[in-house]
This record gives structure tokens, C-alpha cells and sequence, in this order.
């Protein structure tokens, strides 16, 4: 299936600090999804982007649905240590089926 | 909110037994529920989708006759890993299509040991 690329693939942040990711596509999709998985657990959304040039806010976070239609961004503000664990993205073009980016791991350090 | 509960959470049994993982959708139907499978430290790549009442349908390089994939009710996918071996071994995790959110929640995931 396809995978998508994410980067960073790890980052080591201060407390208090904002923290940036992406994610790639080669294929355009209509659906993005930000997900966190903390370990053994399952991932639990995080914010839905469902049309290109969205900008959408959960708290500290803010996601943005790329114009092209072939990426996403996550902002993290302020960064606390409870945000650490992976943060994944998932696309979805004309099917239903959500494919996966490749993890960013995030280390908050007090 | 949407619910979904995966069991058995974990479970470790001997190369060449099956072993069988279900998927409940706790308080939405779910007419379409994903399977994903996921190596340590890696991401999240999708094995089958599962639909009620029909077939599933596998992932290029996933082999149906291994996963046998079963979504006989409206809240309920089964994924069974037959005659497992060691290389099975790893994260399944189930998703679930919420189309009153339009949303998709995921278990809690289910480690696999084969040894």
C-alpha cells in the first residue's frame, strides 16, 4: 500500500518550545488526518482537514490541508511534556482506505 | 464518543496455531472497518479493509488465505492469523469507519507473539 513521507522523523525540543511537521504525498488526496499514538496504544485523532487550503485548530495544535493537495503541516505551540509520543498523518484520496506517513517522533525535554 | 474495542490486547501463542482478533464498534455501526499492521518503531501500513457483509479487500502483498478477515455484523470484524509463525509477530491494530462523525477511530491495538 502506499506510504506517505513525513518529516521530521524525530525531534528533541525544549518545553515551551513550537514544533513543526509534514507530510508528502506523491498521489493527491481529499482527506487528511493527524494522529497520535502514545506506546502499545492505538492512535487518537487529532485534527481533520477535508478540503485543500483548510486551516483547522485543536488547542495548541493547528493543521493545515496543503493546496496542492499533496501534503499537510502540524504545528504544535508551546510544547508541553505530555506531548510527547508519535505523531502520524494519514491521507485518503478517492477510496475510503487512509494510508499512513512514517512517524514523528517528539521528545519534549522540561 | 465513538468507541471502538479491540481484544485480545495481547496475546502470545506457538508458530503453526491460529489466533483470532475482533474488532467492536461500541456505540456506532461501522459498515467498513480497516486493519493495519505495525512493526516497532515503524508506521502504520494498511493490511485489509473490511466490509459488512462482503468480502475484504487485501492490501497488494497481504495474503488473504493468512489473514482471514470477517465482518459478519454491523459492529464486529474479526482479523484470524493462520498458522502463524514468528515473523507474524507484531502490532494489529483495527479502525473504524464512524460515518456520523465521519470519523475514524481506532483500537487499542492487539501485540501479537508468536514463538
Amino acid at each position: 500500500g502506499q506510504q506517505l513521507n513525513q518529516s521530521p522523523q524525530s525531534m528533541f525540543i525544549q518545553e515551551g518550545e513550537d514544533v513543526s511537521m509534514n507530510c508528502t504525498s506523491s498521489s493527491i488526496f481529499n482527506t487528511w488526518l493527524w494522529y497520535k499514538q502514545d506506546p502499545g496504544e492505538g492512535p487518537v485523532l487529532l485534527i481533520a482537514l477535508y478540503k485543500a487550503g483548510e486551516l483547522t485548530s485543536n488547542g495548541r495544535l493547528t493543521a493545515q490541508f496543503g493546496i496542492t493537495r499533496k501534503d499537510s503541516f502540524l504545528n504544535i505551540s508551546a510544547s508541553i511534556p505530555s506531548d510527547v509520543g508519535i505523531y502520524f498523518c494519514a491521507g485518503s484520496g478517492t477510496g475510503n482506505q487512509f494510508y499512513f506517513g512514517t512517524g514523528t517522533s517528539l521528545t519534549v525535554i522540561p | 464518543g465513538a468507541v471502538v474495542s479491540q481484544h485480545p490486547s495481547w496475546v502470545i501463542c506457538k508458530s503453526g496455531t491460529s489466533v483470532k482478533i475482533e474488532c467492536r464498534s461500541l456505540d456506532f455501526q461501522a459498515t467498513t472497518m480497516f486493519w493495519y499492521r505495525q512493526f516497532p518503531k515503524q508506521s502504520l501500513m494498511l493490511m485489509a479493509t473490511s466490509n459488512e457483509g462482503s468480502k475484504a479487500t487485501y492490501e497488494q502483498g497481504v495474503e488473504k488465505d493468512k489473514f482471514l478477515i470477517n465482518h459478519a455484523s454491523l459492529t464486529l470484524s474479526t482479523l484470524t492469523v493462520t498458522s502463524a509463525h514468528p515473523e507474524d509477530s507484531s502490532f494489529y491494530i483495527c479502525s473504524a469507519e464512524n460515518r456520523g462523525d465521519y470519523g475514524y477511530t481506532f483500537g487499542s491495538g492487539t501485540r501479537l507473539t508468536v514463538v
